[in-house]
């Protein structure tokens, strides 16, 4: 059974640095793209970016580059979403998900998702 | 871009559905749907246009092509209350999700 298991709720203060995690179990991570999703309070689902834990070729939504990193670690099948400076509009729930098919441009879905990171910045 | 409607929809248990999701350019069939429980994941429904995810009720059903997609829940059942998001993956980045329909149950 694929299962996306994420850290837990974190408080942060602005300007202050972040790593969450997602580890996967199930399945051959490396073979999988591997991306993140925001979702503000009350808000829909914004698209983070993906990375391919085998060659760590990583794709940004531009309306991320540069806020975050994402990276991974093979050897614990775990993916990671790093800030290095956070902002109080960071505040939000961020989902991990496993996508499924071709990433590079066409059909690409997110078939698993983790459980979500709770994300407060004040 | 990706644009959903309505916003939000009321109906009656047993009601046939219907979610719109334009986009703003062809899309080949590369369009997805996902359903959001309050407090929970998404979870994958449907994807390129037509193809019901694994365990997946056969009420939920998907059609369109080019720019206009459509999913209906054909036999409303009260566990269907949930907000419902299509999402595009031809155009990368960003694989765009459109704003979300809330379906509540009368």
């Amino acid at each position: 059974e694929v299962q996306l298991v994420q850290s837990g709720a974190e408080v942060k203060k602005p300007g202050e640095s972040l790593k969450i995690s997602c580890q996967a179990f199930g399945y051959s991570f490396s073979t999988y793209w591997i991306g993140w999703v925001r979702q503000k309070p009350g808000e829909g689902l914004e698209w983070m970016g993906i990375i391919y834990p085998d060659d760590s070729d990583v794709r940004y939504n531009p309306s991320f580059r540069g806020a975050v990193s994402f990276s991974v670690d093979k050897s614990t099948n775990t993916a990671y979403l790093q800030w290095t400076s956070l902002r109080t509009s960071d505040t939000a729930m961020y989902f991990c998900a496993r996508h499924r098919g071709y990433c590079s441009g066409g059909s690409c879905y997110l078939d698993n998702w983790g459980q979500g990171t709770l994300l407060t910045v004040s | 871009q990706m644009t959903q409607s309505p916003s939000s929809l009321s109906a009656s248990v047993g009601d046939r559905v219907s979610i719109t999701c334009r986009a703003s350019e062809a899309i080949d069939n590369f369009l997805h749907w996902y359903q959001q429980k309050p407090g929970k994941a998404p979870k994958l429904l449907i994807y390129d246009v037509s193809t019901l995810q694994n365990g997946v009720p056969s009420r939920f059903s998907g059609s369109g092509s080019g720019t206009e997609f459509t999913l209906t829940i054909s036999g409303l059942q009260p566990e269907d209350s949930a907000i419902y998001y299509c999402q595009q993956s031809y155009f990368t980045p960003p694989k765009t999700f459109g704003q979300g329909t809330k379906v509540e149950i009368k």
